[in-house]
């Protein structure tokens, strides 16, 4: 079966652009989350949303961020006016989240999309 | 605080020797931690979980190790190959809490040369 997949895998952009990266989750999968991950760094939590309850934006780093999902199918990270603190590659998980045991579930990652800002 | 760290940053070893990566964590209470391996350019993939009953697990060459009184774990890689170059994450679900609230290591960056 299809795993979690990303659009673009490559995004170059200039400073003060919008971009738009989108994520398609494993069917089924009613947990989707959005990392950030620098250069040489870990996994930065963004956003998780689980079915039809209000998405934990906790981690979104400015106004600048923000992120919708259409149900339980594809998701969409904005970014608005780029900066080049910005450039990262964007990664896209999935998970079944529900059963009694739904926490021990794995997430699946999508290959990322790689940001770079001008 | 939440948090998870792992050890040693970055190593490097020969081909066919073994390894062993470390996590500390201080996440309360505590639900369950898994290994991740992340190949250059990829996204992570899960090699293996842990929950609070278990103390050692294995995924052939892997094998993971979790004391959950000290708050450590360790995923050893016995007979390295090439292959195994990538950064090692080790990722701690709090028991109870959001499932969005997963606490990230920083990774290991391992690189196996032959």
């Amino acid at each position: 079966g299809a795993g979690v997949s990303q659009s673009p895998s490559n995004k170059v952009t200039e400073k003060g652009k919008d971009v738009e990266l989108r994520c398609d989750p494993i069917s089924g999968h009613t947990a989707l989350y959005w990392y950030r991950q620098r250069l040489g760094q870990g996994l930065e939590f963004l956003i998780y949303f689980q079915g039809n309850s209000a998405p934990d934006k906790s981690g979104l780093p400015s106004d600048r961020f923000s992120a919708e999902r259409t149900g339980e199918s594809v998701s969409t990270l904005t970014i608005q006016r780029t900066q080049q603190e910005d450039s990262a590659v964007y990664l896209c998980a999935s998970r079944r989240a529900s059963g009694k045991k739904s926490s021990y579930n794995e997430q699946f990652f999508g290959p990322g999309t790689r940001l770079t800002v001008l | 605080k939440n948090q998870v760290e792992q050890s040693p940053q970055s190593l490097i070893i020969l081909e066919g020797k073994n390894c062993t990566l470390q996590c500390n964590y201080t996440v309360s209470p505590f639900s369950n931690l898994r290994w991740y391996k992340q190949d250059t350019g990829r996204g992570p993939v899960s090699l293996t979980i842990m929950t609070f009953s278990e103390n050692t697990k294995s995924n052939g060459r892997y094998t993971a190790t979790l004391d959950a009184d000290t708050k450590q774990s360790s995923l050893h890689i016995t007979a390295s190959q090439l292959s195994d170059s990538a950064s090692y994450i080790c990722v701690v679900s709090p028991y109870g809490g959001s499932q969005g609230n997963l606490i990230f290591g920083k990774g290991t960056k391992l690189s196996v040369k032959p």
